[in-house]
């Protein structure tokens, strides 16, 4: 699976929107960019999945670069309850689990 | 959505016991399912995949007799952690991977089970 770069911390101010990018340039054609949350003390949360077209659900959005070799995920309007370590895993077969980086740790602030 | 249920949340135990660590998909069925490990301050460590009905399938250096994996059935998995020592406190946490049509849709997380071995 190709390796990802992410900024080991980031701030936002509440109410604001928080981009947090993603370096994946040795990405392959048939992997995708999955992002992961996780919460002081409990298990990783999905957040959402994309493999070339911009996607975006109820929690956030998913910018992905024409070439694929970046990826920016959007928390629209970030509260005090998304301060959390993101991670940005690109992973391709069914069967293989998610490889976890050091990801980036979001503080949201009041 | 799919649900992973993780029991317990939290285990103390004395060092030289074994503390079993169940892990349910409690609306779907998980061929494959992973367990990690995540020390404070750290990323999550993938430590086996497991497969229903056969033998787990380890990472490097993780020892596969103190770490005993069972997947009897499509909902549940679990790790026993054998012989513990304070070392192996930790937050376990297992995953399951959810399937459509054949194809991966996506990866659940358990709550993780917190031990602390004393």
């Amino acid at each position: 699976d190709a390796k990802t770069t992410q900024p080991p911390s980031m701030d936002c101010a509440e109410g604001r929107a928080a981009n947090l990018p993603c370096n994946h340039s040795t990405i392959s054609g048939n992997e995708y960019v999955y992002w992961y949350r996780q919460i002081h003390s409990q298990g990783p949360q999905y957040i959402i999945h994309g493999l070339k077209n911009n996607e975006t659900n109820e929690m956030a959005s998913l910018i992905i670069t024409e070439d694929r070799k970046s990826s920016t995920l959007i928390l629209p309007h970030a509260t005090l309850r998304d301060t959390a370590v993101y991670y940005c895993i690109v992973r391709a077969r069914s069967g293989y689990a998610l490889n976890f980086g050091k990801g980036t740790s979001l503080l949201v602030t009041p | 959505g799919a649900v992973v249920s993780q029991h317990p949340s939290r285990v103390i135990c004395k060092s030289g016991t074994s503390v079993k660590i169940e892990c349910r998909s409690l609306d779907f069925q998980a061929t494959t399912m992973f367990w990690y490990r995540q020390f404070p301050k750290q990323s999550l460590m993938l430590m086996a995949t497991s497969n229903e009905g056969s033998k787990a399938t380890y990472e490097q250096g993780v020892e596969k007799d103190k770490f005993l994996i069972n997947h009897a059935s499509l909902t549940l998995s679990t790790l026993t952690v054998t012989s513990a020592h304070p070392e192996d406190s930790s937050f376990y946490i297992c995953s399951a991977e959810t399937r459509r049509d054949g194809e991966n849709y996506g990866y659940t997380f358990g709550s993780g089970t917190r031990l602390t071995v004393v």
